[in-house]
């Protein structure tokens, strides 16, 4: 099992509409968790920490549940400018922070 | 304000050659990482250290290596350049390791 896995998408939604990404992790250790948000050819840059007790940012809601080693993401009132790749990352306690090779979300007009 | 730069931002050689990417960043972070990222394969990390003369090798290390001299910088030298190596390049830098990264902008490379 990889360390990290998120489902590549892509996640086609229409403006408005409210969207989930799911990214489950193997190593039950794991400390810390973040999402990333990556535009085409840029780079990746954080979106949010998740964190035990769950928190939100505005239209962003972000969720991690030890129990079934997983963190998600939710998106309300989609906008054009989310359109982007969404990287789940997750530091399970070794050397470095393990990236997913993310999520692609396109929100259509 | 603090930041991470990496330069060249776009770079073409030729096979063989000897290839050194830079990176800066002025926040003072004690951790810097070198990642290449390619369609289909996402990150990876290809060397990353914890602090002054501190280097450590990621899982694509062959064929590249890193010095860390001082706290801000941190460059990424491909020894003799291949086509396998075209890719585009990110550097990061994080307070701790368990903390976020914060990434420069991207050094494509293109190696023909």
């Amino acid at each position: 099992r990889k360390e990290v896995e998120q489902d590549p998408g892509p996640f086609n939604v229409p403006e408005g509409a409210t969207v989930a990404f799911n990214c489950t992790y193997s190593n039950s250790a794991s400390q810390s968790f973040f999402w990333y948000r990556q535009d085409c050819r840029k780079e990746p840059k954080l979106l949010m920490s998740v964190y035990s007790s769950g928190n939100e940012d505005g239209r962003f809601t972000a969720q991690l549940n030890r129990a079934s080693q997983y963190i998600s993401l939710l998106i309300r009132d989609s906008k054009l400018s989310d359109s982007a790749t969404y990287l789940c990352v997750v530091f399970s306690g070794y050397s470095t922070l393990t990236f997913g090779k993310g999520t692609m979300l396109l929100v259509s007009p | 304000d603090a930041e991470i730069t990496q330069s060249p931002r776009h770079k073409i050689t030729e096979t063989g050659r000897q290839v050194t990417l830079a990176c800066h960043q002025t926040w003072n972070h004690n951790n810097m990482f070198w990642y290449r990222q390619d369609l289909g394969h996402g990150l990876r990390l290809i060397h990353y250290s914890y602090g002054v003369h501190d280097t450590n090798k990621g899982e694509v290390s062959d064929g590249y290596s890193v010095s860390r001299s001082n706290t801000e910088d941190l460059p990424l030298t491909l020894e003799s350049a291949a086509s396998s190596q075209t890719s585009v390049y990110f550097c990061a830098s994080s307070v701790s390791r368990s903390t976020e990264a914060f990434f420069g902008q991207g050094t494509r490379l293109t190696v023909v």
